[in-house]
């Protein structure tokens, strides 16, 4: 069965570093996603993209942070410069239309010293 | 804008018990609805969805959830749990809002079975 990957598992950096979190979709999708669950919150929406573009944003997706899809394949979240709050388990989805279910992928924990 | 409330943060059960966990939800436009589950240290897995048709739909575990419009409540229940079940259970509700469609989770369920 089709399923979303994301790279690395883990991920440790220095406060002030910048960081790309990597998900793979799966193939046949268009719409992905980032959300972030911050250790024993809830999950929070950061931002949906299709058609290349951002489609919806939230308040918490500031100027520093930014998404990208380089190629067919990868769709990317880079934090420029990571603060402590930063620290939380990132989950990228991907969606075959943006009504229908979203498979989550297994998540990156992203801590920032 | 959409929002989600989990009306319970905890709810402990004995295995083979049966249990039903609350969400309710608020939305000016038509709105679809999940249930997820997040064993510890994993990431989210679909338990169930309405999209639209039938009110009570069926997941997978056993578990089942009824949309009801009226009381725009979503609840999720099961007939007898397992320990297995011990998780955390997240309501989220995906609505088209001017920007785009975006999911909204709720603060989570935590359900604790015990022996």
């Amino acid at each position: 069965e089709p399923e979303v990957t994301q790279t690395p598992s883990h991920q440790v950096t220095q406060m002030g570093q910048e960081v790309i979190l990597r998900c793979v979709p799966i193939s046949n999708h268009l719409y992905f996603y980032w959300y972030r669950q911050i250790l024993g919150q809830k999950v929070e929406f950061l931002v949906s993209f299709y058609n290349n573009e951002i489609s919806e944003k939230s308040e918490i997706f500031d100027d520093q942070f930014s998404v990208e899809r380089p190629d067919g394949s990868n769709f990317t979240l880079k934090i420029r410069s990571t603060k402590l709050e930063d620290s939380a388990m990132y989950f990228c989805a991907s969606s075959t239309t943006s009504t229908y279910e979203q498979y989550f992928g297994p998540g990156t924990r992203l801590t920032v010293t | 804008a959409q929002s989600v409330t989990q009306l319970d943060s905890q709810v402990p059960v004995f295995e083979e018990a049966p249990v039903e966990l609350r969400c309710n939800y608020s939305s000016s436009v038509s709105v679809y609805l999940f249930w997820y589950v997040q064993y510890p240290n994993q990431g989210l897995q679909l338990l169930l969805k309405y999209l639209s048709g039938s009110t009570l739909v069926k997941g997978i575990n056993g578990f089942e959830a009824e949309f009801n419009k009226s009381q725009t409540s979503f609840h999720l229940r099961k007939p007898s749990v397992h320990i297995s079940d011990t998780a955390e259970y997240f309501c989220a509700v995906s609505a088209l809002n001017t920007g785009g469609f975006k999911t909204i989770f709720g603060a989570g369920t935590r359900l604790f079975v015990k022996a």
